[in-house]
């Protein structure tokens, strides 16, 4: 039931940049702005990036978050294994009048 | 440091009511925002409902017919009821804080463990 549309999988090496993106709509993304969360497995959901590129205190700067029409992505500098998790994005849609999460991109670090 | 917990039966049968309980520890529940989402084994995330400490409350349209947010502020509780649910309301049900920086109530910054949920006979 997704409209905010993610790849399902991505990967990368320790140290390595990654990217996950999120692709929206004019009613959602292109309108509101894009939180990111990470689901670590076997864990409740953590918010990494809120209001398009702010960072909750306490999560690392090597999270990065932006937003470009209506699409996002949610960037991962100096990959570490610990990074291995879920990552969802969400936004709220005008439509809908509610919120919408992506269906998730399943991060492996190599 | 606020703390949710997540309270209810594990096992509920078809048709009948899901009913779950979050008690909100080390802050008020007054102020904020206050959410109830839900995670099929295996699945996405789903966004249920919120309500607001005055009894404010907005739903999915794809649950609004059987579902209903309701919060008592003297027990620093809000609490979630699904009626006529379904083997499809299978699912790890989390409470969790709406942001109260964030422009639209749609940032999630503290969430309890979750409560895994399962309709069958």
């Amino acid at each position: 039931q997704s409209v905010l549309t993610q790849a399902p999988s991505a990967s990368g090496t320790p140290g390595q940049r990654v990217t996950i993106s999120c692709s929206g709509s004019t009613s959602n993304i292109g309108s509101n702005t894009v939180n990111w969360y990470q689901q670590l497995p076997g864990t409740a959901p953590k918010l990494l990036i809120y209001s398009n590129n702010q960072r909750p205190s306490g999560v690392p700067d090597r999270f990065s978050g932006s937003k470009s029409g209506t699409s996002a992505s949610l960037a991962i500098s100096g990959l570490q294994s610990e990074d291995e998790a879920d990552y969802y994005c969400a936004a709220w849609d005008d439509s809908l009048n509610g919120v919408l999460f992506g269906g998730g991109t399943k991060l492996t670090v190599l | 440091q606020v703390q949710l917990q997540e309270s209810g039966p594990g096992l509920v049968k078809p048709s009948e009511t899901l009913s779950l309980t979050c008690t909100v520890s080390g802050g008020s529940i007054s102020t904020y925002y206050w959410t109830w989402i839900r995670q099929p084994p295996g699945k996405g995330l789903e966004w249920i409902g919120y309500i607001y400490y005055i009894g404010r409350t907005n739903y999915n349209p794809s649950l609004r017919s059987r579902v209903t947010i309701s919060i008592d502020t003297s027990k620093n509780q809000f609490s979630l009821r699904l009626i006529s649910v379904t083997a499809a309301d299978t699912a790890v049900y989390y409470c969790a804080r709406v942001n109260i920086a964030a422009p639209t109530p749609d940032a999630f910054d503290m969430w309890g463990q979750g409560t895994m949920v399962t309709v069958s006979s």
